[in-house]
């Protein structure tokens, strides 16, 4: 079966750095995507990885290794305004999105 | 705001109610998608509409009835639901049907909660 494993919830300081990962086992692999969800809102997009490597979008960066089914979501100089949840999604042959959990992300100052 | 509204936000229905939500993009996007978010459980893909034809219905119980009309809105009609259906229900649009690269854009949900 198709799965997506990403911690449930993790915790880190105000300007701190945090690593969220993910790792996804799927029929094929057309792209993998990172979203942020604030408690009752919306999820919205953060980043989409197709090929190895890093991409980086100003405090959020996103690494992929495609070898290792695996990807992590980095954020640095954490704010509170981070707090939420980190949702993975990867994107298999047939084009379908495979979701995971998310993980909820706290932050203390 | 993300150009994808939903209507009600919250809703509360017994078992035997009828109740329909809906969603709204504002975006002039292709495809659009229900999905059901439950706590601590990924994002479960309802359906699928591109271009106004039902793409994707993924086992969905017959008591959810989509319904999309033109390209800009759905509706989940929902009727005798049970306990377990309560969640939080997302509406989804694409600029196409998902390839590639195309990112989706969420509304806020409707809160269910069946009594």
């Amino acid at each position: 079966g198709q799965n997506i494993d990403q911690p449930t919830e993790m915790t880190a300081t105000e300007g701190a750095i945090v690593q969220i990962n993910c790792t996804y086992q799927t029929s094929g692999f057309n792209g993998l995507f990172w979203y942020q969800q604030h408690a009752g809102e919306a999820p919205t997009f953060l980043s989409y990885n197709v090929l190895d490597g890093l991409e980086e979008k100003g405090r959020f960066s996103s690494f992929l290794s495609r070898s290792k089914g695996y990807s992590y979501l980095l954020l640095k100089e954490l704010q509170m305004k981070d707090s939420a949840s980190y949702l993975c999604a990867v994107m298999d042959s047939n084009y379908q999105l495979i979701w995971g959990a998310g993980t909820k992300l706290i932050i203390k100052p | 705001e993300t150009g994808v509204t939903q209507t009600p936000r919250h809703l509360v229905m017994g078992m035997t109610n009828k109740k329909s939500l809906k969603c709204e993009q504002h975006l002039g996007h292709n495809a659009m998608y229900w999905y059901k978010q439950s706590a601590k459980k990924p994002l479960e893909l309802m359906f699928v509409y591109s271009l106004e034809e039902r793409v994707e219905n993924n086992s969905v119980p017959s008591r959810f009835s989509p319904e999309c009309p033109n390209s800009s809105h759905l509706f989940l009609h929902l009727h005798t639901l049970q306990p377990e259906d309560s969640a939080l229900y997302l509406c989804a649009s694409s600029q196409e049907l998902l390839a590639d690269s195309f990112e989706q854009y969420f509304g806020p949900g409707t809160r269910l909660t069946v009594t």
